[in-house]
């Protein structure tokens, strides 16, 4: 049973729109929450976190919700540009722990 | 300064067949983590390793073993070989702390089983 989840496989978006990511879970012992994206060919690299204390964070064109009572968070990058085509994954994790749960990942495509 | 290292990139085996993959981290890092990534399913932790001399079980440790060598090195072997381990496979290390700490990921290694 996945305890992460993003239930869209993938997203296409305009270059210079809004370009939203979904993430749901389902563990209400999660308090920290990742987003990584991976190009082809390469390993995940950290984009944004948030901890449950927080319902946003921001960081240049990215911000990351957090709805603790919907157990829901969203990425959203603004303007979205080309080279932000990748995989993005949601990762959530326990207090002091470092077993990280991925969910499927979501592949967004950004056309000029 | 490398991050995470992995050896093999690509590699095929047969079934049955025995194979390490190595990971090396050049970042101090206490904490080190094997996954693996399928189509659909994201990546899921194999084992991981929270300080040298340690080892534990993650999600889906069956047909794995680990060794970490070191405080640099951290390696997987599979001892027979299966189709179901068709699979990319990566690295990652984090330094330890009171809380949560960021996963520095390598390049992955692709292993096909026929």
């Amino acid at each position: 049973d996945q305890q992460v989840k993003q239930n869209s496989p993938s997203l296409s978006v305009q270059e210079g729109r809004i370009s939203i990511l979904n993430c749901d879970y389902t563990n209400s012992m999660f308090d920290y929450f990742l987003w990584y994206k991976k190009y082809p060919a390469e390993g995940p690299t950290f984009l944004i976190s948030i901890s449950s204390i927080k319902d946003k964070n921001e960081d240049g064109r990215f911000t990351v919700f957090l709805n603790k009572s919907a157990k829901h968070l969203s990425l959203h990058i603004v303007p979205s540009q080309p080279g932000d085509s990748a995989v993005y994954f949601c990762a959530a994790v326990m207090e002091y722990g470092n077993k990280l749960v991925f969910g499927a990942g979501t592949i967004l495509r950004v056309k000029s | 300064n490398a991050g995470v290292t992995q050896t093999p990139k690509f590699q095929v085996l047969k079934t049955g067949q025995s194979m390490t993959l190595q990971c090396a981290q050049d970042m101090n890092h206490n904490s080190m983590y094997w996954y693996r990534q399928d189509p659909g399913m994201g990546l899921r932790l194999i084992y991981y390793s929270a300080s040298e001399g340690t080892t534990d079980k993650g999600e889906v440790p069956n047909g794995y073993n680990v060794s970490r060598l070191n405080k640099r090195e951290f390696s997987l072997r599979l001892e027979s070989a299966a189709p179901s381990q068709t699979s990319v496979y990566f690295c990652a290390s984090s330094a330890n702390g009171g809380s949560y700490n960021e996963q520095f990921f390598g390049p992955g290694t692709r292993l096909t089983v026929l």
